[in-house]
């Protein structure tokens, strides 16, 4: 059983499209973060969220607790994009962390 | 301001050593958790520490161990190694008092166990 779910699992864009991650998951949550892996690189946390939105330059990030789901958006993608997204959550209950699969972003200019 | 600091970067043991990573974190932070990122189960959550105490721990057996110092630099031990701890340990460090604080994550230590 996994607790945090993404979809989709690889994604591949053309330069200025509007991308859409989905995150959904199955336990109470205190904070949900969405991290940014490049190949070979260390993790970068994009954002971190326990309610409503946030936004940094070209990424979105919405968080809807009642529905146990979060995405995270990518307005006018761009190849330096290309990376894996992990949507991470942290419960409520024994501050246990869980993460999702991760989803491998490639942006063809 | 200097960002979290993993030592070493790289490393090769056999099977049945020992193994200890170190972390660093940011000045100030004093929260530090552990991961495991493997190919085949993805990131892992080990354990994390705060001003020195345990605060939580994921499903992993007790050859996994860490500590925490005064300073918030933070190590963790593997014991009697096996070829599937291959993985890259990272480790973040956080503000955050309580269970809320956004993470910072070093670069990872390699770790390859033949």
């Amino acid at each position: 059983k996994n607790e945090v779910e993404q979809s989709p699992q690889n994604l591949t864009a053309q330069e200025g499209e509007f991308i859409t991650i989905n995150c959904s998951y199955s336990v109470g949550i205190s904070a949900l973060h969405w991290l940014q892996q490049h190949p070979g690189g260390g993790i970068v946390s994009l954002f971190m969220l326990s309610s409503g939105k946030k936004k940094h330059g070209r990424l979105i990030a919405t968080i809807n607790i009642q529905e146990k789901h979060s995405s995270l958006h990518i307005t006018a993608s761009h190849p330096r994009d290309s990376a894996v997204y992990i949507c991470a959550v942290r419960s409520n209950t024994g501050n246990q962390f869980y993460f999702g699969t991760g989803t491998s972003l490639t942006v063809i200019p | 301001k200097a960002g979290v600091t993993q030592t070493p970067r790289y490393l090769i043991k056999t099977r049945g050593q020992q193994v200890t990573l170190s972390c660093s974190p940011i000045s100030g932070h004093r929260s530090v958790s552990w991961y495991q990122q493997t190919p085949g189960q993805g990131l892992q959550f080990l354990f994390e520490y705060f001003s020195e105490t345990q605060r939580n721990k994921g499903n992993f057996p007790g050859r996994f161990s860490g500590r925490q110092f005064s300073n918030s630099r933070s190590e963790m031990n593997v014991s009697t190694l096996e070829l599937g701890d291959s993985a890259l340990y990272l480790c973040a460090s956080s503000s955050g008092q309580g269970s809320i604080g956004e993470l910072f994550f070093g670069e990872g230590s390699r770790l390859t166990v033949l």
